[in-house]
């Protein structure tokens, strides 16, 4: 069975803190997709990353990084400098390799205080 | 990058009567599309796989009577929602996928209100 866990329900931190937001999964898929999405108020899934299971390459794009660590399956989410426009919902979404069906986390609510 | 609409935005309707939300991908063909739920601080659920040209494939614990989903075309899914009851009432979301290259696509959502 294929699931995703985000530990943290709710995060709040001040302006300009880095925070990490935790993702943890089971797959028996040798071959598989991880994503995160953000969630802003309007409702609108906002594409953050997709990864591939073989590439445990970390990402940095901006003030956004990736670690993806297969050995703990882990693929947590850390934002650098974060700004009160990051305030949203943030899930954790898996994608095993055979029905292209995506599994999310229960997601992690993120509030950037001024 | 691709482009999946979803119409209408949002909805309210009576209880008993039946909704009809369209998702269309807007400048790529899909012949898998996904259909989601999301109930208010909620994570959202995958309700069913939908196929161009056959039946939809329904999760666990989903109605497929009730929740009418119809893949016509390649760029055309609907899901339908009949005898609406105020516990219908949430965000639905569908996202369509891809083949060059191969992803997935969500749409903006549609908020619906059964009153």
């Amino acid at each position: 069975a294929q699931k995703v866990t985000q530990a943290q329900t709710e995060i709040s931190v001040v302006e300009k803190e880095d925070v990490t937001l935790d993702c943890v999964y089971e797959t028996r898929d040798t071959t598989y997709y991880l994503f995160w999405y953000k969630q802003p108020p309007s409702g609108e899934l906002v594409f953050l990353i997709r990864r591939n299971s073989f590439d445990e390459q970390n990402e940095i794009s901006g003030r956004y990084s990736w670690n993806f660590q297969k050995s703990t399956s882990s693929f947590n989410f850390t934002i650098t400098a974060s700004q009160v426009v990051d305030s949203a919902v943030y899930f954790c979404a898996l994608e095993g390799g055979r029905d292209d069906k995506i599994i999310f986390g229960k997601g992690t609510r993120l509030h950037i205080l001024p | 990058g691709a482009v999946v609409s979803q119409h209408p935005s949002w909805v309210i309707c009576k209880s008993g009567t039946s909704v009809k939300i369209e998702c269309r991908s807007l400048d790529f063909q899909a012949t898998t599309m996904f259909w989601y739920r999301q109930f208010p601080k909620q994570s959202l659920m995958l309700m069913a796989t939908s196929n161009e040209g056959s039946k939809a494939t329904y999760e666990q614990g989903v109605e497929k009577d009730k929740f009418l989903i119809n893949h016509a075309s390649l760029t055309l899914s609907t899901l339908t929602v009949t005898s609406a009851h105020p516990e219908d009432s949430s965000f639905y979301i569908c996202s369509a996928l891809g083949t060059d290259p191969y992803e997935q696509y969500f749409g903006p959502g549609t908020r619906l209100t059964v009153t």
